[in-house]
């Protein structure tokens, strides 16, 4: 059974940098057909999707916020990343890590990392 | 950028019976293979989303059959035929057409 397990900080200091991990169980993300995301959800709020990844490192962002945030693929460690910099409020959200199919859907959802930013 | 817009907002309904929400697209999200790239989640409260509906009417594994995906291009909707207790939360449709993938402002459904 696949798993995706968010980790990183709980809260972050207002133009520190949000790192998060997410750790996959149950498939390997090298040669998989699969896109791994990140997409977050403010609070009480809908969802925005921020960025995807391919095994082979290809990279897609959401414009609004492609200047700021990388995504990143290890594949040893069969994980991938999300590097936000220069956090503001406006960053706080629950943050999802998710495997998307190459028919635009995600099936498989982390339970999510809950990040506040805050002095 | 594909704006996805969902009524309603809140959907109040009583057990047993059935329930509708409506998801319109910006955008057409019928792509030349022929399919809709149009799909349907609910996050049911603390929980993270989860898929329902690919492809504007496949469901997903595990999916009760009282849930079905319907429409094509633009406008779509997806119905509860007898809604259940266990079925509140937020419905969310999203469209994986192109980038930025983007959903719905979601459809809150209560119990009565």
């Amino acid at each position: 059974q696949l798993q995706l397990q968010e980790s990183g900080p709980g809260l972050v200091k207002p133009s520190e940098t949000l790192s998060l991990t997410c750790t996959v169980s149950g498939d390997s993300i090298a040669g998989s057909h699969y896109y791994w995301g990140w997409i977050r959800q403010p609070p009480g709020r809908g969802l925005e999707w921020i960025a995807n990844i391919f095994y082979s490192g290809a990279t897609y962002y959401n414009p609004s916020l492609k200047s700021r945030v990388a995504i990143s693929v290890d594949t040893l460690r069969n994980q991938f990343s999300l590097t936000l910099p220069s956090v503001t409020a406006a960053d706080t959200a629950v943050y999802y890590c998710a495997r998307q199919t190459h028919w635009g859907f995600f099936d498989y959802w982390g339970q999510g990392s809950r990040v506040t930013v805050s002095s | 950028e594909i704006v996805m817009t969902q009524s309603p907002l809140s959907l109040p309904v009583t057990p047993g019976e059935p329930a509708s929400i409506s998801c319109t697209s910006s955008q057409n999200l019928q792509h030349t293979n022929g399919y809709n790239y149009l799909h349907w989640y609910l996050q049911k409260p603390g929980q993270s989303p989860q898929l329902l509906i690919y492809l504007g009417s496949d469901r997903a594994s595990g999916v009760p059959d009282r849930f079905s995906g319907s429409g094509v291009g633009t406008d779509f909707t997806l119905k509860i035929s007898r809604v259940e207790p266990e079925d509140v939360g937020v419905y969310y449709c999203m469209q994986g057409l192109q980038t930025p993938y983007t959903f719905g402002q979601g459809t809150k459904l209560e119990i009565k």
